[in-house]
C-alpha cells in the first residue's frame, strides 16, 4: 500500500507563513488534498490540487506538488493562533475512490 | 458546502457490548460512505467502504463481523461495534461522498468510542 509521511509538529509565530511537507510512494493519485483537524473534530478540506498541476493558490493557502519527488507542501501565509490545528495530506483517485491519510502534522501557533 | 453528520459524539459502553454508529448525509444523497478511525495522535486508517444497497467493502485486517457496516439508504450509513472491548476505543470518522462532485468527500464530526 502507499506510505505517505509528513513531519510531526511544526511551531510557528504568528503573522509567519507555515510550511507542511507531505511525501508520498504512489504516484496514482489523481487528486491531493490537505485537511485540517481541529482537538476533538472531524476533517475540514482545506484545499486541492489535481494531479496535472504543479501549484494552487487559494487566499492564505498555496500548494505545491512536485510529482517527480513525490512531494506536496502546503504554505499558510500569515498564520494565526485559529490555524493551531493537525493538518493531514491525503491522496485519492476522485471523490468516489478511498483516500490515504498522511500521517498528519500538528501546527502550534506562538504569539 | 454539504453537510454530513454523525450520532452519537460520544459513548461510552461496558465490554461485551455493542454500539451503534450514525453516519447521515444531511443534504445530499450519499451512494457511498466511509467509515475511518484514529487513534489518539495518529492518522486515519481506512476500514471500510459502504455502498447503498451492497455489502460493504472491508479493508484487510478489518474483521467484518466484528465492525458491521449497513448502508440502508441513500442519507444513512451505520456502523456496529460488537462485543466492544477497550482496545476498540477509539475516534471513528465518516465520509460520504456526493455524486454530483468529482474530487470531494464531506467528513462527519466523529464519533469518540470509550470501551470500559
Amino acid at each position: 500500500g502507499e506510505d505517505v509521511e509528513q513531519s510531526l509538529f511544526l511551531s510557528v509565530r504568528e503573522g509567519d507563513s507555515s510550511v507542511i511537507n507531505c511525501t508520498y510512494t504512489d504516484s496514482s493519485s489523481t487528486y491531493l488534498y490537505w485537511y485540517k483537524q481541529e482537538p476533538g473534530a472531524g476533517l475540514q478540506l482545506l484545499t486541492y490540487i489535481f494531479s496535472n498541476m504543479d501549484m494552487k493558490q487559494d487566499q492564505r493557502l498555496t500548494v505545491l506538488l512536485n510529482k517527480k519527488d513525490k512531494h506536496l507542501s502546503l504554505r499558510i501565509a500569515d498564520t494565526q493562533t485559529g490555524d493551531s490545528a493537525i493538518y493531514f495530506c491525503a491522496g485519492g483517485t476522485g471523490g468516489g475512490n478511498k483516500l490515504t491519510f498522511g500521517t498528519g502534522t500538528q501546527l502550534k501557533v506562538e504569539l | 458546502g454539504a453537510v454530513v453528520s454523525q450520532h452519537p459524539s460520544r459513548v461510552i459502553c461496558k465490554s461485551g457490548t455493542s454500539v451503534k454508529i450514525e453516519c447521515r448525509s444531511l443534504d445530499f444523497q450519499a451512494t457511498t460512505m466511509f467509515w475511518y478511525r484514529q487513534f489518539p495522535k495518529k492518522s486515519l486508517m481506512l476500514m471500510a467502504t459502504s455502498n447503498e444497497g451492497s455489502k460493504a467493502t472491508y479493508e484487510q485486517g478489518v474483521e467484518k463481523d466484528k465492525f458491521l457496516i449497513n448502508h440502508a439508504s441513500l442519507t444513512l450509513s451505520t456502523l456496529t461495534v460488537t462485543s466492544a472491548h477497550p482496545e476498540d476505543s477509539s475516534f471513528y470518522i465518516c465520509s460520504a461522498r456526493d455524486p454530483g462532485q468529482t474530487y470531494e468527500q464531506y467528513f462527519g464530526p466523529g464519533t469518540r468510542l470509550t470501551v470500559t
